[in-house]
């Protein structure tokens, strides 16, 4: 079975400061693997996705995240915080055959600092 | 370009009330779920389809109901509403297949039973 575990449930960075947030996956075949941010009273928006094409993925404002099998991680990055970047983010992994089941981490608060 | 449209966007139910949480898609998606999401636990999987007539249990199906006689529609219905059924719904809809694409969110029924 598939399971992906988010470490750090909150995490504080003043604006302009690096931003990484962890996530490990296990799987018993290679993975997709994806992230989702959630802003406030809204739905979840994808914001990167590995598919097992290139190992650096970037995504949408200014993120990235980067398969690494050896340490079974997907880690989302981002090098400068923006204030606009508050929000729940969610690693997610998914089945590499079919893609159907989908298995989300418990999510990570990022809270900017100004 | 509607995308995923989730209706009633706030309710509250008494105890032992029933209740249908309407999910539609327009992108001709095979694969629907519900999801439930609750504070620490990240989203919780209710109930899936592969497609038109087909649907299976997910993670915490008790207490709900679901039926999908369209591609575009995924009714989920609580039989007799409990408290501990308050949360955050999320209904989300995909391709079937190896595209690896990601689910796509509606954005969120908020269910209180009181």
């Amino acid at each position: 079975a598939q399971s992906v575990t988010q470490l750090g449930s909150h995490v504080s960075v003043s604006e302009g400061a690096l931003v990484l947030l962890r996530c490990n996956y296990s799987s018993s075949v290679p993975p997709y693997l994806f992230w989702y941010v959630q802003y406030p009273n809204q739905g979840l928006q994808l914001l990167l996705k590995y598919t097992s094409a290139a190992t650096l993925v970037k995504g949408i404002n200014g993120f990235e995240a980067e398969f690494k099998k050896s340490e079974t991680s997907f880690h989302l990055t981002k090098p400068s915080a923006h204030m606009s970047d508050a929000a729940e983010y969610f690693c997610a992994v998914s089945d590499l055959f079919t893609g159907n089941q989908f298995y989300f981490g418990t999510g990570t608060s990022l809270t900017v600092i100004p | 370009n509607a995308g995923v449209t989730q209706t009633p966007k706030f309710q509250v139910l008494k105890t032992g009330q029933s209740m249908t949480l309407q999910c539609a898609q327009d992108m001709n998606h095979e694969y629907m779920s519900w999801y439930r999401q609750d504070p620490g636990m990240g989203l919780r999987l209710i109930h899936y389809s592969v497609g038109a007539g087909i649907t299976d249990q997910g993670e915490v199906p008790n207490g709900y109901n679901v039926s999908r006689s369209t591609t575009e529609d995924f009714p989920l219905r609580l039989l007799s509403a409990a408290p501990s059924q308050t949360s955050v719904y999320f209904c989300a809809s995909s391709y079937m297949g190896r595209t690896g694409g990601g689910r796509h969110f509606g954005s969120g029924t908020r269910l209180t039973v009181v």
